[in-house]
């Protein structure tokens, strides 16, 4: 079945530093979703992606799909202590159950003074 | 509006215990998701609901773990003769049928089985 996995699983950032979180696919997507969970917290929708190369920016944070569609990228820039949280992205498949969101493995981002 | 809900927030039952697990969904929405994540891991998918369509019950760990929903409305996940292993947070989403809609979660229920 199809398997997202997300790189690197675990970052910790001095605030200000950029931060970067990859996500690959191991088939072709439809689309990503972009979600976020804070500590203790559950998921939150932040962005969804569709077109191949696309790249969509939420003030400091800018997402990429890949021209393949099959990997995916959210960029922080100057993180501050408000970004810590697990970053997921959610992938659908290009063909088959189309509605069915397979989430990546997560990257978990900690951001200190 | 109302978000998605689920009751209870936290359970604590003994081993062997069968438990109970309810989602009420946001109102309007016909697919519904069941998820588990252990301790500071990533989400589990056990089922996936969507209309009057058979449910997708491709991660459900073992026959011990079961899930109704009632047309479009609440749904509940029932794991049978619980073991320390299920302890999770068990998190439900659902969201407007289609590719394009996103899935907005519940707080979620701490599962704890002594």
């Amino acid at each position: 079945g199809q398997q997202v996995m997300q790189i690197p699983q675990y970052q910790h950032v001095q605030e200000g530093e950029d931060f970067t979180t990859y996500c690959n696919s191991s088939t072709t997507l439809s689309n990503i979703q972009w979600y976020k969970q804070r500590p203790g917290g559950h998921p939150v929708f932040l962005i969804q992606l569709v077109k191949s190369g696309e790249v969509k920016k939420q003030k400091r944070l800018t997402f990429q799909f890949g021209e393949a569609k099959k990997n995916s990228s959210l960029h922080i820039t100057a993180t501050q202590t408000t970004d810590v949280g697990t970053y997921f992205c959610a992938g659908r498949g290009a063909t088959g159950t189309a509605s069915k969101l397979t989430f990546g493995t997560g990257t978990r981002l900690q951001v200190t003074l | 509006g109302a978000g998605v809900s689920q009751s209870p927030s936290n359970k604590v039952t003994e081993k062997g215990k069968d438990v109970e697990l309810r989602c009420d969904p946001i109102s309007g929405h016909t697919a519904l998701y069941w998820y588990r994540q252990r301790l500071g891991q990533g989400l589990e998918f056990l089922i996936y609901f969507q209309g009057n369509s058979a449910p997708d019950k491709s991660g459900l760990p073992s026959d011990r773990f079961s899930a109704e929903r009632t047309g479009e409305s609440v749904s509940t996940l029932t794991i049978q003769r619980t073991q320390q292993e299920d302890s999770a947070v068990y998190l439900c989403a659902s969201s407007l049928w289609g590719p394009g809609y996103e899935q907005y979660f519940g707080p979620g229920t701490r599962l704890t089985v002594t």
